[in-house]
C-alpha cells in the first residue's frame, strides 16, 4: 500500500543547530522522494528532490539522504535559523504517477 | 505565486449542500492533482488527471467527483456535504503524467456548518 511515516511529529531546536526528520516508505518501487515545506496558512513548498539513483543531495544548509535498502530518507537542516520553522512533509512516488505524503513534522526554531 | 490559481480561497457553506473548486495549472503542466488536507490526516491523494483524462483514483468519496477541461483548468465537485468535509483542498501540477516537481496552488479552504 501507500504508506509513508515521518517522526518525530513535533521537533524543537534551537538555532543554529541541525535538524533531522526521518520517514520510512513502504513501496520498494518508489523512485522519487520529494519534501515539502509548508508556512501556517500557505501552501506546501517544493524544497529539495532525490531520486532513488542517488543516495545524498545538498542545496546550502538543506540536505537529503535516502537509504533503499532500508526504504527511509531523511532531511537534514544545517545552522537552523527562524525561517524554518514550519511543517515539513515528505513524500514517495507511487504507481509512477502520483505522491503519497506522510503526515507531517513540526519544526520549531527557538531563537 | 507558484503560478496554479485555484479559486475561491474561502468557501463556507452548509451541510448537504454542493460547492465546486476550480485549478488552473501551471502554464505548460498537463497533469493536475487534487489533495485535501485536514488536521489530523495530512495530504490526502484524492484524484489525478492528465491531458483530460482520469489517470489515478485515491481515497476520493463517492460523493465527490472532478474533471479536466480542454484548456487543461479542472474542477472538483462535492456534494451533500458533510461536517468531516471542512478541509484544505490543494491542487497541484505537474509537466507530465509522472508526479515528478509538483507545483500546489494556495488552496481553497471550505468550511461546511
Amino acid at each position: 500500500g501507500e504508506n509513508v511515516e515521518q517522526h518525530p511529529s513535533t521537533l524543537s531546536v534551537q538555532e543554529g543547530d541541525s535538524a533531522v526528520i526521518k520517514c520510512t516508505y513502504s513501496d520498494s518501487a518508489s523512485n522519487y522522494f520529494p519534501w515539502y515545506k509548508q508556512e501556517l496558512g500557505k501552501r506546501p513548498q517544493l524544497i529539495i528532490d532525490i531520486r532513488s539513483n542517488v543516495g545524498e543531495k545538498k542545496d546550502q544548509r538543506i540536505a537529503v539522504t535516502l537509504n533503499k535498502t532500508a526504504k527511509h530518507f531523511s532531511l537534514h537542516i544545517t545552522e537552523t535559523q527562524p525561517e524554518d520553522s514550519a511543517v515539513y512533509f515528505c513524500a514517495a512516488l507511487y504507481g509512477n504517477n502520483r505522491l503519497a505524503f506522510g503526515k507531517g513534522n513540526q519544526v520549531v526554531v527557538i531563537p | 505565486d507558484s503560478g496554479v490559481t485555484q479559486t475561491p480561497k474561502h468557501l463556507i457553506t452548509a451541510t448537504g449542500q454542493r460547492v465546486t473548486l476550480r485549478c488552473s495549472p501551471r502554464s505548460g503542466d498537463l497533469s493536475v492533482y487534487w489533495y485535501q488536507q485536514s488536521l489530523d490526516q495530512g495530504l490526502q491523494f484524492l484524484i489525478q488527471y492528465y491531458n483530460g483524462e482520469e489517470r489515478a483514483k485515491g481515497n476520493i468519496l463517492e460523493r465527490f467527483s472532478a474533471q479536466q477541461f480542454p484548456d487543461l483548468h479542472s474542477e472538483l465537485n462535492l456534494s451533500s456535504l458533510e461536517l468531516g468535509d471542512s478541509a484544505l483542498y490543494f491542487c497541484a501540477s505537474s509537466v507530465a503524467a509522472q508526479g515528478y516537481g509538483y507545483t500546489f496552488g494556495s488552496g481553497t479552504r471550505l468550511t461546511v456548518v
